[in-house]
């Protein structure tokens, strides 16, 4: 079953504005990635953070966990019309198995 | 000298065919994961292996069926496709141990559509 819910599902900002989103999960966690989906492309990387964290810097990016609320967010600051792409968060547990979210569509205007 | 490589990108088939997506990566791992991703955008993992041994295999027909004939490739074959199997087919790797292992690190897709 699904696991992470991110909202908002679509988020349209102009450049140089912060984009943040939402991520919710049901279970229990050893940690909580973020991904990021270019139109036609796979998904790659962006930061990780574990359980027992409750924030992380990458960059423009900020992670934030709350494991007491289950939730999760990507702060994106100083957005770029490059940001443009769908973000998913992605749940980790004990194995090697992922459970990714829906996503949220990020469009940063020019 | 691309990390996690698909063939063939794109795959248009008619029902009931047979076909075959393979997976390569040279990144040295030895984890390796076989994702769909639908029409709606989620994605859902489908198999994984580990040193060639079948780790995860959620809930997918027996059509799928996945095949790894070493640690660098992960092969899936799908007989008898259905119209429901059109999606983007994403293969992902993660490091062998140490906390790299939960990364994963993905192919670019292969999109298939099923007429």
């Amino acid at each position: 079953s699904q696991q992470g819910e991110e909202d908002p599902q679509a988020l349209s900002i102009q450049e140089g504005e912060n984009a943040t989103m939402n991520c919710s999960y049901k279970t229990s966690i050893n940690n909580l990635q973020w991904y990021r989906q270019n139109s036609g492309r796979g998904l790659v990387h962006l930061i990780l953070i574990r359980s027992n964290e409750r924030e992380k810097h990458s960059g423009r990016l900020r992670v934030t966990l709350d494991t007491s609320k289950k939730s999760s967010s990507l702060l994106i600051t100083a957005s770029r019309a490059a940001d443009t792409a769908s973000y998913f968060c992605a749940t980790g547990g004990s194995n090697y198995k992922l459970t990714f979210g829906k996503g949220t569509l990020l469009t940063v205007n020019p | 000298d691309t990390a996690v490589s698909q063939t063939p990108k794109y795959l248009v088939t008619q029902m009931g065919n047979d076909k075959s997506i393979k997976c390569e990566q040279n990144l040295g791992h030895d984890t390796m994961y076989w994702y769909k991703q639908d029409s709606k955008k989620f994605l859902k993992i489908m198999f994984s292996y580990n040193n060639k041994e079948l780790i995860i295999n959620e809930t997918v027909p027996n059509r799928f069926s996945p095949k790894s004939p070493d640690k660098a490739h992960l092969n899936l074959h799908i007989n008898s496709l259905e119209l429901g199997d059109s999606a983007v087919y994403f293969c992902a790797s993660s490091h062998p141990s140490g906390s790299l292992r939960e990364t994963q690190y993905f192919g670019p897709g292969t999109r298939l559509l099923v007429l």
